[in-house]
């Protein structure tokens, strides 16, 4: 069964960072583009940022670029999220989802697998 | 403001059809790019729905139903049932932004 499970989140002061990790189990984790969504508390789904496999292409929303960056090890199956000059509207829960189909970043494609989420709260 | 439409709420008794709508510009679903749709519980992760427009992911029944037209898609759920109660979100990509673009979701409610 195809599996992803987010780690590193928690409470974190303004101006501060913090690194988020997705671990990808029972899918061939190279062979696909990985992304990061966030969800605000009670606010919808929104985009962060997407990597292809040899993290060649990687792509950010607006929102985040200059602060965060995306990075993946395949040896590791792991995807990261290095999140820095945290802001309080960067508080929400954070999803690591696998790509449909292929290996480069395509936004036009669907999100077919989702992980549990973990939560960052950015609050003096 | 999301860059996809969608109505904040709609609501139906069991057994009927409703639908979702999710408006989007010429720079998304009307540049032609696909449309995909989630399914999201209370304090669950999304759930893949509907993908390219009209397909089903393997297990999704096929009450739910896609579609799509000029810069608009929809999503059809038939025979409502309790259990369908949930938020739903659709997605494309944005040749403006140059990146995924969701809808604000839609609060189904099974009266």
């Amino acid at each position: 069964e195809v599996h992803l499970v987010e780690s590193g989140g928690g409470l974190v002061q303004p101006g501060r960072s913090l690194r988020l990790s997705c671990e990808g189990s029972g899918f061939t984790f190279d062979d696909f583009a990985m992304h990061w969504v966030r969800q605000a508390p009670g606010k919808g789904l929104e985009w962060v940022s997407g990597i292809g496999w040899n993290s060649i292409n990687i792509d950010y929303a607006d929102s985040v670029k200059g602060r965060f960056t995306t990075s993946r090890d395949n040896a590791k199956n792991s995807l990261y999220l290095q999140m820095n000059s945290l802001r309080p509207e960067d508080t929400a829960l954070y999803y690591c989802t696998k790509q449909t189909l292929g290996d480069e970043p395509q936004g036009y494609q669907g999100l077919d697998v989702w992980g549990q989420g973990t939560t960052v709260t950015v609050s003096s | 403001q999301s860059v996809l439409t969608q109505p904040p709420s709609v609501s139906g008794a069991p057994g009927q059809r409703v639908t979702i709508s999710c408006t989007g510009s010429n720079s998304n679903i009307g540049e032609g790019y696909d449309v995909h749709w989630y399914q999201q519980f209370p304090g669950k992760a999304p759930k893949f729905l509907i993908y390219g427009n009209s397909n089903r992911p393997s297990g999704v029944p096929d009450r739910f139903s896609g579609s799509k037209s000029g810069t608009s898609a929809s999503l059809a759920i038939t025979g409502l049932q309790a259990e369908d109660e949930a938020d739903y979100y659709c997605q494309s990509y944005d040749s403006s932004l140059s990146g995924v673009v969701f809808g604000g979701g839609t609060k189904l409610t099974v009266l």
